[in-house]
């Protein structure tokens, strides 16, 4: 079946550590997008790639970094600048023209 | 910029009553409209989309909504609420120049709890 994948599904990063959320898709979709969800709030977009070896900014890129080295993959990492990393991350792909389709998620906390 | 509200952040239905999600957006034109579910610790499923045509909108799990230009609003509706609706509803707006895939803004969400 075709979907996306998110790992892993939780996750602890320590003081001052780097960590990488992973995100595949087999949907063949072009675009593909990472989200910050925290409780009781709605979605604010971290990075978005339209294209491979090509990605922008979203509303809260501060403190993350990401890369689109294959058109399956968008890993996010969540590096020590982010001060506030605890929260629930989610990735989405679409075609450029249709709805995004999410994954399930990876819940970060902090040790 | 295009921005969403959903006024209700908790709503409360017994099992069999009708259901209505409110939304109201914010946008310059005509925008791409769309309500995701979101159950605890997972991602969000596409319940309905609204492009054009149609103002009146059917989707998975027997949801509909209807879009109100003069309303700025899109509310989600279900004539019978089943226990397994219970979960966290999100609208949210697309502009139709950035493509409908891009740059969605959502709403702080409502959650919905069920009573038998």
């Amino acid at each position: 079946d075709g979907g996306i994948t998110q790992s892993p599904k939780y996750l602890f990063r320590k003081e001052g550590q780097n960590v990488t959320l992973s995100c595949e898709q087999n949907l063949n979709h072009d675009a593909m997008y990472w989200y910050r969800q925290d409780p009781g709030q709605g979605l604010r977009l971290i990075y978005y790639s339209q294209i491979v070896n090509d990605f922008q900014k979203g509303d809260i890129a501060e403190g993350y970094s990401v890369s689109r080295e294959k058109k399956e993959s968008f890993p996010l990492t969540v590096t020590s600048a982010q001060k506030n990393p605890t929260a629930f991350y989610l990735c989405a792909s679409a075609l450029l023209d249709r709805p995004q389709h999410f994954g399930d998620g990876t819940r970060l906390s902090i040790l | 910029a295009q921005s969403v509200t959903q006024p209700d952040i908790h709503i409360t239905v017994s099992e069999g009553a009708s259901l209505e999600l409110r939304c109201n957006y914010s946008y310059g034109a005509t925008p791409y409209l769309f309500w995701y579910v979101q159950s605890p610790g997972q991602g969000l499923q596409l319940l309905l989309k609204y492009f054009s045509g149609d103002t009146l909108v059917q989707g998975i799990k027997g949801f509909e909504a209807e879009f109100k230009r003069s309303q700025s609003s899109f509310n989600l509706r279900k004539p019978s609420v089943h226990w397994s609706d219970a979960a966290e509803y999100f609208c949210a707006v697309g502009a139709p120049d950035q493509n409908a895939g891009n740059m969605l803004t959502f709403g702080g969400g409502t959650r919905l709890m069920v009573k038998p």
